[in-house]
């Protein structure tokens, strides 16, 4: 069974710090990992995904994440927080075609200005 | 705006009743899925139906069910409600199960609230 861990409900980063949401998995197959994005009273947007190739995957509005096999993990970063990027993010993971996705419980971004 | 709609946008209701939510996805999209967000649990896969059928389930009360219409816009039917129901109700769609080559695109989400 897959399963997503996310270290940290809340993290709290000031603006224009590096922002790092950690998200470790457990898959029984060679995953697919994605970062998805929700702001306030909204649905859930993705920020980027892992499926095979390059490890390390960047995405829209400046984050990236690497896909480290090793450690079984999936971090998501950006160099500089701004305001904007406070919102809640959930790590997700999914065995391929027909199976579901699971989510993490989610980490709530606080930019401090 | 992600193209997918939701309707309603909130619903109250009491202990024992049922509801319908809906969904339509975006134009072209196959595969609609279903979760529920609540404050204890995170975000849940329910279920997943593609052009029709049901491809997976979750963790999906027997008290819920869900189906997919020709048109492709689909329906959560939730009965005998509690008051542990109440929670944001989510549907996605995408084009195919394959997510690795096609994203997940969510709707606004249905907000149940059961007393």
């Amino acid at each position: 069974a897959q399963s997503v861990t996310q270290l940290g409900s809340h993290v709290s980063v000031s603006e224009g710090a590096l922002v790092l949401l950690r998200c470790n998995y457990s898959s029984s197959v060679p995953p697919y990992l994605f970062w998805y994005v929700q702001y306030p009273n909204q649905g859930l947007q993705l920020l980027l995904k892992y499926t095979t190739g390059a490890t390390l995957v960047k995405g829209i509005n400046g984050f990236e994440a690497e896909f480290k096999k090793s450690e079984t993990s999936f971090h998501l970063t950006k160099p500089s927080a701004h305001m904007s990027d406070a919102a809640e993010y959930f790590c997700a993971v999914s065995e391929g075609g027909y199976q579901k996705v699971t989510f993490g419980i989610g980490t709530k971004l606080q930019v401090i200005p | 705006d992600s193209g997918v709609t939701q309707t309603p946008k909130h619903l109250i209701t009491a202990t024992g009743q049922r509801v319908t939510l809906r969904c339509s996805p975006r134009s072209g999209d196959l595969s609609v899925y279903w979760y529920q967000q609540s404050l204890d649990q995170g975000l849940q896969f329910l279920i997943h139906y593609y052009n029709g059928e049901e491809r997976a389930k979750g963790n999906i009360l027997e008290r819920f069910s869900a189906q997919q219409f020709p048109d492709l816009h689909s329906e959560l039917n939730l009965s005998s409600l509690e008051l542990g129901d109440s929670a944001l109700y989510f549907c996605a769609s995408s084009v195919t199960p394959d997510l690795g080559t096609y994203e997940q695109y969510f709707g606004p989400g249905t907000r149940l609230t059961v007393t």
